[in-house]
């Protein structure tokens, strides 16, 4: 069973640097696209981003120079990294695999349970 | 980015009754629409990819249609734990896009 685990600071002061991780278990990090989306509070969906273990990645034009996402295959895990946050990033962030076209059609098949970061000083 | 627009955003419904949900887009995805359902401090689950095909483990009270600009998810005889905000995702173009999200509450 496929399993992805979310960590990080819960707290980042504005201007800061966010950074989660994301542990995948029950697979291996070797292809799909893994994906980022956010969630602020009571609001809708917002797709960050993938990265691939090929190193092809994609950003949100949105998010895009603020943004890096890695893959660290030695360690099954999947990082992101927002640079210079306000409060308008405070959100839920998830990790997900985004499938292939014959796994799911390119859709996010496993979720990770996300984790809660608020932007204040 | 392609815009997705669902409707009803809102949506009241008594157990056992049909309900459908709609999500237009602003340019063509052929078939490349996902439903996700998600329900209240989860994370959103996959419950239909490619427009029509129902993922694993999913309920077959749950179907979608369309293609195009215009889809449709439909759960036909509406559960206890059906209760829950239902988004559509485009994965036709970059970036990703999710609609605004249509929540199904008891009537």
């Amino acid at each position: 069973q496929v399993q992805l685990q979310e960590s990080g600071p819960g707290l980042v002061k504005p201007s800061g640097t966010l950074s989660l991780t994301c542990h995948v278990s029950g697979d291996s990090i070797s292809n799909y696209y893994w994906t980022w989306i956010r969630q602020p509070p009571g609001k809708e969906l917002e797709w960050i981003g993938y990265a691939h273990y090929s190193g092809i990645s994609n950003y949100n034009p949105s998010l895009k120079s603020r943004l890096t996402l890695s893959i660290d295959r030695s360690k099954n895990q999947l990082s992101l990294n927002l640079r210079s946050v306000t409060a308008a990033d405070t959100a839920m962030y998830y990790c997900a695999r985004g499938g292939t076209f014959d796994t799911s059609g390119y859709s996010l098949d496993y979720w990770g349970q996300g984790t809660l970061v608020t932007v204040s000083a | 980015d392609i815009q997705l627009t669902q409707s009803p955003s809102f949506l009241s419904a008594s157990v056992g009754d049909r309900v459908s949900i709609t999500c237009r887009a602003s340019q063509g995805l052929g078939s490349y629409l996902a439903w996700y359902q998600q329900k209240p401090g989860k994370a959103p689950q996959l419950l239909i990819y490619l427009a029509s095909t129902l993922q694993s483990g999913v309920p077959s009270r749950f179907s979608g249609s369309g293609s195009g600009t215009e889809f449709t998810l439909t759960i036909s005889s509406l559960q206890p734990e059906d209760f829950a905000i239902y988004y559509c995702q485009q994965v036709n173009t970059y970036p990703r896009t999710f609609g605004q999200g249509t929540k199904v509450e008891i009537k």
